[in-house]
């Protein structure tokens, strides 16, 4: 059995300064992560994924996320927040055993303050 | 390439009436989803399919139905549609399954009165 927990529901930063989203999961097998961005109003798309090469992946507009198996934890960062980065965030396992299915966490809202 | 396009983007339905969401993409892949977005919750796989002819179960099928006649689409039905049922549905596809990114649709808001 697969599952994520995202820590924190909300997070509020200024514009600038860095961005801290985090992320545990629990899996019976080696496991694929990702995170996913979602604009108001919009589908998701995907920001980054791992899948057991680097421990640290970059993704798209400047954020990166690091795998640590020691504290199950795949938490994401940006040095620094522009409004654009205003969204909701959702971490996402998929355990890599037979299984096609994406478990999602219930999702961190970005507020980005001017 | 238009991706991932929903068929309608808002619906209004009352207790007991059916419907059908219409899923289409454009990209060849084999496998789509039909998930729902409900507040706090994240998104919940109600059925998948991986391949052209195939269908199966996600976490939360009950109620709804599919179908995947032709590749390039995937219908999700609801025969008698409940107010549980009100809620975001987003479709997605990928090239396989595992480790692939999916891709999203922009999503049907369809409330059940």
């Amino acid at each position: 059995a697969q599952s994520v927990t995202q820590l924190d529901s909300h997070v509020s930063v200024s514009e600038g300064t860095p961005v801290l989203l985090r992320c545990n999961y629990s899996s019976s097998y080696s496991p694929s992560l990702f995170w996913y961005v979602q604009h108001p109003n919009k589908g998701l798309q995907l920001l980054l994924k791992y899948t057991s090469a680097a421990t640290l992946v970059k993704g798209i507009n400047g954020f990166e996320a690091e795998f640590k198996k020691s504290e199950t934890s795949f938490h994401l960062t940006k040095p620094s927040a522009h409004m654009s980065d205003a969204a909701e965030y959702f971490c996402v396992v998929s355990d890599n055993f037979g299984n096609e299915k994406l478990t999602f966490g219930t999702g961190t809202r970005l507020t980005i303050i001017p | 390439n238009a991706g991932v396009t929903q068929t309608p983007k808002f619906r209004v339905l009352k207790t007991g009436q059916s419907m059908t969401l219409l899923c289409a993409q454009d990209m060849n892949h084999e496998y789509m989803y039909w998930y729902r977005q409900d507040p706090g919750m994240g998104l919940r796989l109600i059925h998948y399919s991986v391949g052209e002819g195939t269908t199966a179960k996600g976490e939360v099928p009950d109620g709804y139905n599919v179908s995947r006649l032709k590749k390039q689409n995937f219908l999700l039905g609801l025969e008698s549609a409940a107010p549980s049922q009100t809620s975001v549905y987003f479709c997605a596809s990928s090239p396989s399954g595992r480790n692939n990114e999916q891709f999203f649709g922009p999503g049907t808001r369809l409330t059940v009165l």
